[in-house]
């Protein structure tokens, strides 16, 4: 299994809105909507932002949001705060019990 | 609130076995219906999933990991347990535990192998 391929970066201002892309297969992505994303603050541990495609846990903002079109997952952040500036994750379901991560995406608030 | 903490050795030679444990708190593996799993990050790098084991004893590993990793659980201590065999320098990397596929994690514990 490869890993799903995200941008090695992303910016925006404070308010604005940034979307990280996430790109993988019909064997992941595609084929099934069990997509997450994580969010990483330096020397911290991640932390479950959506899960299921477009689903938030309680407590996220819901300036978090996700999607899911073909084999290409988004995460959007609206309304940026420089609390967002992090590295971000997405996984996927791969079928057969597996899990893949992407490569992670830097997002800077500038 | 579910709470997993990470224990083990920080220094592993290479040739050897990585073990580490995940003791969990404020939930109970058994009576859960939830996998519990390993992951990875090498320093400065991306994520990696090692694999999981559900309370029943059921596990499911990486592909480009499995020959060399075995996951177990303990549910009268109510922690599950990481073994990887036949390190080498590529496995130094923090290593989590998570309930769910990533609902919670860990703090994390850096392991290197060197000699």
């Amino acid at each position: 299994q490869s890993a799903l391929t995200q941008p090695p970066s992303a910016s925006g201002s404070p308010g604005q809105s940034v979307t990280i892309s996430c790109t993988g297969t019909s064997s992941d992505v595609g084929g099934y909507n069990y997509v997450s994303w994580y969010q990483q603050h330096p020397g911290k541990a991640p932390k479950l932002m959506i899960y299921e495609v477009s689903k938030r846990p309680s407590g996220v903002p819901d300036r978090f949001s996700g999607s899911k079109s073909g084999n290409t997952a988004s995460l959007t952040v609206s309304g940026l705060q420089t609390e967002d500036e992090a590295d971000y994750y997405c996984s996927s379901y791969a079928g057969s019990n597996n899990l893949v991560f992407g490569g992670g995406t830097k997002v800077t608030v500038l | 609130q579910v709470q997993l903490q990470e224990s083990g050795p920080g220094l592993v030679k290479p040739s050897g076995t990585l073990s580490l444990t995940c003791v969990v708190s404020g939930y109970s593996i058994s009576s859960s219906s939830n996998w519990w799993s390993w992951v990875r990050q090498p320093p400065g790098k991306g994520l990696e999933w090692i694999g999981e084991i559900y309370h029943t004893g059921s596990t499911n590993y990486n592909p480009s990991l499995k020959s060399r990793v075995t996951i177990s659980v303990d549910k009268s201590k109510n922690q599950f347990s990481l073994k990887l065999s036949s390190v080498t320098a590529a496995d130094t990397a923090v290593y989590y535990c998570t309930r769910a596929r990533g609902w919670n994690w860990g703090q994390g514990t850096l392991v290197t192998v060197s000699s």
